[in-house]
């Protein structure tokens, strides 16, 4: 059974308007998350994380938010850039070694 | 910066053949990935390796198996390939105990492999 769930895989936003992707989790032991960005051909790169203390962590243009009641994160990308069209992971981790991985979002940026 | 080479970028196997991945990383890391990648399932775990001669079974290991002899390298072996193994296969490698501000997993450029 899938731990970590991307349900939009694609998203389509205007430049320089708001993109927001979504990612729910079922395990409550999960206590670290992460937001990776994969470009075709490449590895995933890592983008920004959060720890289950905090609710919000920001990062230049990226921001990601923790609501552990509703076991949800979201990432927040202002304002969204042609550059950022790739697909976007969710991953979330309790051991700190192993990590779960999402279905992915596919986010395309539209000049 | 953290390196993660995957040994093919294309691989073209036949059905029955056994395939052998390579990974190696440069940054010291004690855990090593494998994962495949396929359209609508994301990123799914084979094995993990904690340490030299160490792994522990992912998500979907059956038809795979691995090995690691050096702390750096990691290597992902298809017994007899089938066609449902054609995929992209990633490795990645990471830290012992991912924390806040340590870096996290690191990934290689992946190898998509195609069993015919």
């Amino acid at each position: 059974d899938q731990q970590v769930k991307q349900n939009s895989p694609s998203l389509s936003v205007q430049e320089g308007r708001i993109s927001i992707l979504n990612c729910d989790y079922t395990n409550s032991m999960f206590d670290y998350f992460l937001w990776y960005k994969k470009y075709p051909a490449e590895g995933p790169t890592f983008l920004i994380s959060i720890s289950s203390i905090k609710d919000k962590n920001e990062d230049g243009r990226f921001t990601v938010f923790l609501n552990k009641s509703a076991k949800h994160l979201s990432l927040h990308i202002v304002p969204s850039q042609p550059g950022d069209s790739a697909v976007y992971f969710c991953a979330a981790s309790a051991s700190g070694n192993q990590f779960y991985f999402g279905t992915g979002t596919s986010l395309t940026v539209i000049p | 910066d953290v390196k993660v080479t995957q040994s093919s970028r294309y691989l073209v196997k036949r059905t029955g053949e056994k395939v052998f991945l390579e990974c190696v990383q440069d940054m010291d890391h004690e855990n090593m990935f494998w994962y495949r990648q396929d359209p609508g399932l994301g990123l799914r775990l084979i094995y993990f390796s904690y340490d030299v001669k160490m792994k522990e079974k992912g998500d979907i290991p059956e038809g795979y198996s691995v090995s690691r002899e050096k702390k750096e390298r990691f290597s992902l072996i298809l017994e007899s390939a089938s066609t449902n193994q054609t995929s992209t296969y990633l490795c990645a490698s990471s830290p012992l105990g991912y924390r806040d501000g340590n870096q996290p997993q690191h990934f290689g450029d992946g190898t998509r492999l195609s069993i015919l």
